[in-house]
């Protein structure tokens, strides 16, 4: 059974850092891209980040461009998001994502991220 | 970035209808390798959302057939059949065919 759990969520002032993780169990970590998409409270979803298997390569929209970073340990069969510099407008609930080439498979239970002072 | 827009926003059904949401982009979803990555995924009330569809009309691991999908080019359509007390929730389109991926804003299901 594929599970994604996160973790590292919490209250955060504006400006400030927070790291997520993510522990994938249940399938081949090193043979799937992941990703991180996110979703304001009472809003839709919006991708956030995804990474390719070996972690070579990673994509961002803009709105997250140059603040967050996404990174895995396929050793530890982990992902990460890096959040800096953070803004009112991060305040979500951020999803770890199973990321077959296009789309989403599976995804964790969520975690809550709130900016705010 | 590819705008995806829903319709309805949302809906009202009776157990056992049938209902079909529209999913529409504002550039093809086509792919240079030929495929389309057009998915539609229900978000339950106080849960995650779940994929039930990729590739436009392939139903996921463990996804009843009274889901279909299709369409092509910038037009898809979700078809329900005999709907059920737990496909009640909020659907979302999504494209993987272009950066930013970018989601619809959704369509909520209800009973009427």
């Amino acid at each position: 059974e594929v599970q994604l759990v996160e973790t590292g969520g919490g209250l955060v002032q504006p400006g400030r850092s927070l790291k997520l993780s993510c522990v994938a169990s249940g399938f081949t970590f090193n043979n799937y891209w992941m990703s991180w998409t996110r979703q304001a409270p009472g809003k839709g979803l919006e991708w956030v980040a995804s990474i390719t298997n070996s972690g070579g390569s990673t994509y961002y929209p803009d709105s997250v461009k140059g603040r967050f970073t996404i990174s895995r340990d396929n050793a530890q069969n982990t992902l990460y998001l890096q959040m800096n510099s953070l803004r009112s407008e991060d305040t979500a609930t951020y999803y770890c994502t199973k990321a077959p080439r296009g789309y989403f498979d599976y995804w964790g239970q969520g975690v809550m991220v709130t900016v705010s002072s | 970035d590819v705008v995806m827009t829903q319709t309805p926003v949302s809906m009202s059904v009776s157990l056992g209808g049938q209902v079909s949401i529209s999913c529409r982009s504002s550039q093809s979803l086509v792919h240079n390798n030929g495929n389309t990555y057009l998915s539609w995924y229900i978000q339950k009330p106080s849960q995650s959302p779940q994929l039930l569809i990729y590739k436009v009309s392939n139903r996921f691991s463990g996804i009843s057939d009274r889901f279909s999908g299709s369409g092509s080019g910038t037009d898809f359509t979700l078809k329900i059949s005999r709907v059920e007390p737990d496909d009640l929730g909020v659907y979302y389109c999504g494209q993987g065919t272009q950066y930013p991926y970018t989601f619809g804003a959704g369509t909520k299901l209800e009973l009427k």
